[in-house]
């Protein structure tokens, strides 16, 4: 399996703009993850997925952050607009659920290092 | 609500010495208790997890950790240091209540002496 696929790897952007990052689970995983990244705050959930549907969005930032999940294999984190404290790395994590769950490994992919000047 | 905290920014080991990690937690319910890795510039990579059973979990890469419930401790060990550790480790919690979240803890530079 190729793990967790994040795209791109770098972004750097001028504030104001908008970012789209992207992540492709492990195929067959049912969870899906979004973290950041930063020296100060470590690393935060910023919102979680269960079979596409969100359910727990309370570490996003702000309205500015915004996420989907169309399908199984496929999640977008977008920030619009985009701000200098939004530097960071943002990672995207999967897991295969099952009943409860709680005990779950996940799978991190490589990251998005985000620059925003 | 549930916390995990790595008292140590940092270690330094020589290699071919036994490393120690540590890992504390605050859960409200049983715990479970996870270790990652992270090299630089790459994701974290998952090393091993206690979830019931034998206090003492091997991992990954000839890791182990022990669960030890009265002194909330899930400390990562190695028998012998390898320069090839030298990473950024996390330890991590979850628990009944938690619907998946994990906690991760600040991270520990590892650096293994030649």
């Amino acid at each position: 399996d190729a793990g967790v696929i994040q795209s791109p790897r770098h972004e750097v952007t001028e504030m104001g703009q908008e970012v789209t990052l992207r992540c492709k689970p492990i195929s067959g995983h049912n969870s899906l993850f979004w973290y950041r990244q930063t020296m100060m705050r470590g690393l935060e959930l910023l919102i979680y997925f269960n079979n596409n549907v969100p359910i727990d969005d309370s570490g996003m930032p702000e309205d500015r952050f915004s996420a989907k999940m169309p399908n199984a294999s496929f999640s977008t984190l977008k920030i619009q607009p985009s701000e200098p404290r939004d530097s960071a790395v943002y990672f995207c994590a999967s897991s295969s659920s099952v009943v409860g769950g709680f005990t779950d490994t996940q799978y991190f992919g490589p990251g998005t290092r985000l620059t925003v000047l | 609500a549930q916390s995990v905290a790595q008292p140590e920014d940092q270690v330094n080991v020589a290699e071919g010495n036994p490393l120690t990690v540590k890992c504390t937690y605050s859960v409200s319910g049983n715990p479970y208790l996870f270790w990652y890795v992270q090299y630089p510039n790459r994701g974290l990579q998952f090393l091993l997890k206690y979830i019931t059973g034998d206090n003492l979990v091997k991992g990954s890469y000839g890791f182990e950790a022990e669960f030890n419930k009265s002194q909330t401790s899930f400390h990562l060990k190695k028998p012998s240091a390898l320069v090839s550790d030298s990473a950024l480790y996390f330890c991590a919690v979850s628990y009944s209540g938690s619907a998946r979240q994990l906690t991760f803890g600040s991270g520990t530079q590892l650096t293994v002496l030649p």
